[in-house]
């Protein structure tokens, strides 16, 4: 999977708890991105990082926030974790802003 | 508003039959194209990547075309198997908004023997 490690695999929350997701790199790409996946909908772009702490927002940014330290982590925090924040979430990289995008393999998040 | 429609929503063939999933965008400027591959419980995965002078791209059984004039995409996979068994997602990629990708919802085939 390109260099890609997203930790937890899978978690189980409570409404109201913060809970932080971890993208890992071993590709030294510029960019890294934060997707969650709903059954119906595409992908949706929550954050994403150009560059060590360069970051942006994405389409459905409400309720998260992210932090790039280093080239090769980018978290996700959620700060008070609800339930329409279940889902499965993506971390993907990239050399560049148009080139191919890789993938991680996903963490499967519940909030209960 | 920049929109990538897949169609069928999903797919059932038999066994070593070819089929055609289809993707109409409206979004512009267009950079390029790109056709993914999700199994289950797995991240996506690029087939094909195609810019708009580009009409036909193919990546083993995976045959991608592109009408840059109608702004419609489609996937051909020939003879397929059972590992093709998955969701096929179109994303086209704006030139707009620090090359923003625009995601569709997928098409999910299976594969029957």
């Amino acid at each position: 999977d390109a260099g890609i490690t997203q930790s937890p695999r899978h978690k189980v929350t409570e409404t109201g708890t913060p809970v932080t997701l971890r993208c890992h790199q071993t590709e030294n790409h510029r960019y890294m991105y934060w997707y969650r996946q709903d059954p119906g909908h595409g992908l949706r772009l929550i954050h994403y990082s150009y560059g060590v702490k360069d970051t942006d927002k994405g389409e459905v940014s409400d309720g998260y926030s992210v932090s790039r330290s280093k080239t090769e982590d980018f978290l996700l925090t959620l700060e008070s974790a609800t339930s329409s924040q279940t889902s499965v979430y993506f971390c993907a990289i990239a050399g560049a802003a148009n080139t191919e995008a890789f993938f991680g393999q996903g963490t499967r998040l519940t909030v209960v | 508003k920049n929109q990538v429609e897949q169609s069928p929503q999903s797919l059932i063939i038999l066994e070593g039959k070819n089929c055609t999933l289809q993707c109409n965008y409206t979004v512009s400027p267009f950079s390029n194209l790109r056709w993914y591959k999700q199994d289950t419980g797995r991240g996506p995965v690029s087939l094909t990547i195609m810019t708009f002078s580009e009409n036909t791209k193919s990546n083993g059984r995976y045959t991608a075309t592109l009408d840059a004039d109608t702004k419609q995409s489609s996937l051909h996979i020939t003879a397929s198997q059972l590992s093709d068994s998955a969701s096929y997602i179109c994303v086209v990629i704006s030139m707009d908004s620090n090359y923003q990708l625009i995601w569709g919802a997928g098409t999910k085939l299976i594969i029957k023997p």
